[in-house]
């Protein structure tokens, strides 16, 4: 089944404490990309990739980094986590480019005290 | 800076009734437009999406939007909706300009059907 994934799908931690958020698609796609949703505010774009080893920032890289060292894999992490950095984060992917579909993950509900 | 505006935050309908979203992007230049909806704990899922050619698009479920490139604005409608339609729905743009490539959301449509 094509699909995204992310792991993990919750996570409460304590400000910071470095985390990795997992993210990892099936379907051989290049360009990937992270998302925080928050209310109000939609989805803004923190970094994407349009291959491996190509990383870009999107709107709101602050405190953030990835890396693409696999075609299948986009981790996002944290280094010190803060908690503005409280959010719903998606992960996705797409064939080519932005212009393609997106596919989505799942979602990962990240709170930071 | 580009941008993407959704003019209804909330929107409560009853079954049956007709639907419009609107959405305005500001950038001059080419731009792809997308839909997506969001079901209550669920991502997002594309609902239609809009290259070139003809502006008016169709989409799943029987939704359809509009782009109008003299207003700036790719308008989400359905003529009936139902309860199952109950979603937030989000407005997007792709902009390219030389080696910028980026997707652009708008903030969010929350719609509440009632029975």
């Amino acid at each position: 089944e094509a699909q995204v994934t992310q792991n993990p799908r919750y996570l409460i931690t304590v400000t910071g404490k470095k985390l990795t958020v997992t993210c990892s698609q099936n379907m051989n796609h290049e360009y990937m990309s992270w998302y925080r949703q928050d209310p109000g505010l939609g989805l803004r774009q923190i970094y994407y990739s349009m291959n491996v080893e190509v990383t870009d920032k999107g709107d709101v890289p602050e405190g953030y980094k990835v890396s693409r060292k696999e075609k299948r894999n986009f981790p996002l992490i944290l280094e010190s986590p803060s908690p503005n950095q409280t959010s719903l984060y998606f992960c996705a992917s797409s064939r080519r480019g932005s212009s393609d579909t997106q596919y989505f993950g799942p979602g990962t509900r990240l709170t930071v005290l | 800076a580009q941008s993407v505006s959704q003019h209804n935050h909330h929107v409560i309908l009853s079954e049956a009734a007709s639907l419009e979203l609107g959405c305005n992007y500001s950038y001059g230049g080419t731009v792809n437009l997308f839909w997506y909806v969001q079901y209550p704990g669920q991502h997002l899922q594309l609902l239609l999406k809009y290259f070139s050619g003809d502006p008016l698009v169709k989409g799943i479920k029987g939704f359809e939007a509009e782009f109008i490139k003299s207003k700036f604005s790719f308008n989400l409608r359905k003529p009936s909706v139902q309860w199952s339609d109950t979603a937030e729905y989000f407005c997007a743009a792709r902009i390219v300009s030389g080696g910028y490539n980026k997707l652009i959301f708008g903030a969010g449509t929350r719609l509440a059907v009632h029975p």
